[in-house]
């Protein structure tokens, strides 16, 4: 089944406690992407990657870190987490076609005390 | 820069009710359009998308949405809710049609009444 995995689907940590969030698709796609999800403030992007060894910031990077060192995997690193990260955050990808929809993971919900 | 407005963050209907849910956006080219849906606990799937091939876009689950450019507009319909239709609802705007420049309003919480 093509999908998107994210683990784990809630993780309550304390602040400065260094995590990661995996994110791993099975459909080959190029691009990836993390957002975080707020009440009120819609889907915001963090970071994405076009492909294998290629990132970028999105519109909210601070304080977090992405790797992608095979086509399957994006982690989400979170250094030194702060209350301010408590959120739900979702992964994505998609193949690198004009107009391809996303595919999204079920979600990490992060809460950090 | 390209930006979306969904007006009304919740709305409630009767189960057999139509369903409008609004969305503007701001592009500075022809934009590329879609609709995605959560359900609870889960992430977001896609209702449909504009492709500027038709002005009326069918989606899944009886949902369609209509591309007014005079208005800059791209509302979300449904003749007749279901309970099942209880989801959040996000319109998403992209000026180039990639993932990357996907910009996402802030959804609409839609709850069928029975």
């Amino acid at each position: 089944e093509a999908q998107v995995t994210q683990n784990p689907r809630y993780l309550i940590t304390v602040t400065g406690k260094k995590l990661t969030v995996t994110c791993s698709q099975n459909m080959n796609h190029e691009y990836m992407s993390w957002y975080r999800q707020d009440p009120g403030l819609g889907l915001r992007q963090i970071y994405y990657s076009m492909n294998v060894e290629v990132t970028d910031k999105g519109d909210v990077p601070e304080g977090y870190k992405v790797s992608r060192k095979e086509k399957r995997n994006f982690p989400l690193i979170l250094e030194s987490p702060s209350p301010n990260q408590t959120s739900l955050y979702f992964c994505a990808s998609s193949p690198e076609m004009s107009n391809s929809p996303l595919h999204f993971g079920n979600g990490t919900r992060l809460t950090v005390t | 820069a390209q930006s979306v407005t969904q007006l009304g963050s919740h709305v409630s209907v009767s189960e057999g009710a139509l369903v409008l849910l609004r969305c503007n956006y701001s592009s500075s080219v022809p934009p590329y359009l879609f609709w995605y849906v959560q359900y609870p606990n889960q992430g977001l799937q896609l209702l449909l998308k504009y492709t500027s091939a038709a002005t009326l876009v069918k989606g899944i689950n009886g949902f369609e949405a209509e591309f007014k450019k005079s208005e800059t507009s791209f509302h979300l319909t449904k003749p007749s809710a279901h309970m099942s239709d209880a989801a959040e609802y996000f319109c998403a705007v992209s000026d180039s049609g990639s993932a990357r420049q996907l910009t996402f309003g802030s959804g609409t919480q839609l709850t069928v009444l029975p």
